[in-house]
């Protein structure tokens, strides 16, 4: 049971390239999350969806889009990257948002900008 | 907005130690308070706390919720190095899950 699967785990970027991070789950939950994580900032939601076709914005959504084409994956991409989403990119995935259930975490995303 | 502190951001303690971190939250339609450990990588699940005054326990790690003063606690008593890590802080409404900023635990032998 691999639960949640993040590609790549490493990448560089140059300023103004685009690129996608995948996010797959095989648990059939509907929720999923996209966040990135900086020193001493916690984890900040950038964009969620609560089921398959759905998106929403998080705290941080500016310079990236999602789709959730298929249930099991999420895609999150920067269409023109930056110094500044030079980060660590974390997928979660949920069951749902009324049983009270845990989020289970990729391994994360580690994206430098230059 | 939702917010989350967590507080303090970081501490120092000796093995042995007890050590209680605290978070506070104001969510719109609250469902679930949720404790992380992160260990460089992915964050792992603590404990999931939904009701007032029922205490989690796992080993020497227990939390507890007070839905009316919008808190909850983590204590981690007979701290060991393996103890270090940044503890996360994360509250469910019916679709986001909103996180602190976490605090950064530093246990030394």
């Amino acid at each position: 049971n691999a639960g949640v699967t993040q590609t790549p785990k490493f990448r560089v970027l140059k300023t103004g390239q685009s690129m996608t991070l995948l996010c797959a789950q095989d648990m059939n939950h509907e929720y999923m999350y996209w966040y990135r994580q900086d020193p001493g900032m916690g984890l900040r939601l950038i964009h969620y969806s609560v089921g398959e076709g759905t998106t929403a914005k998080g705290e941080v959504p500016d310079g990236y889009n999602v789709s959730r084409l298929k249930k099991q994956n999420f895609l999150l991409g920067l269409e023109s990257a930056a110094p500044s989403q030079t980060s660590v990119y974390f997928c979660a995935s949920r069951r749902d948002g009324g049983s009270n259930t845990e989020a289970f975490f990729g391994q994360g995303t580690r994206l430098t900008v230059v | 907005e939702d917010k989350v502190v967590q507080s303090p951001l970081s501490l120092v303690v000796h093995e042995g130690d007890t050590v209680t971190l605290n978070c506070s939250y104001e969510v719109t339609n609250f469902r679930s308070l949720l404790w992380y450990k992160q260990e460089k990588k992915a964050p792992t699940f603590l404990f999931m706390l939904t009701s007032s005054g029922i205490e989690k326990k796992s080993g020497r790690l227990s939390s507890i919720l007070d839905k009316k003063e919008l808190f909850s606690i983590l204590n981690i008593t007979a701290t060991q190095t393996g103890d270090s890590a940044v503890y996360l802080c994360a509250v469910s409404n019916d679709y986001k899950l909103s996180f602190g900023a976490g605090t950064t635990v530093t246990v030394r032998a």
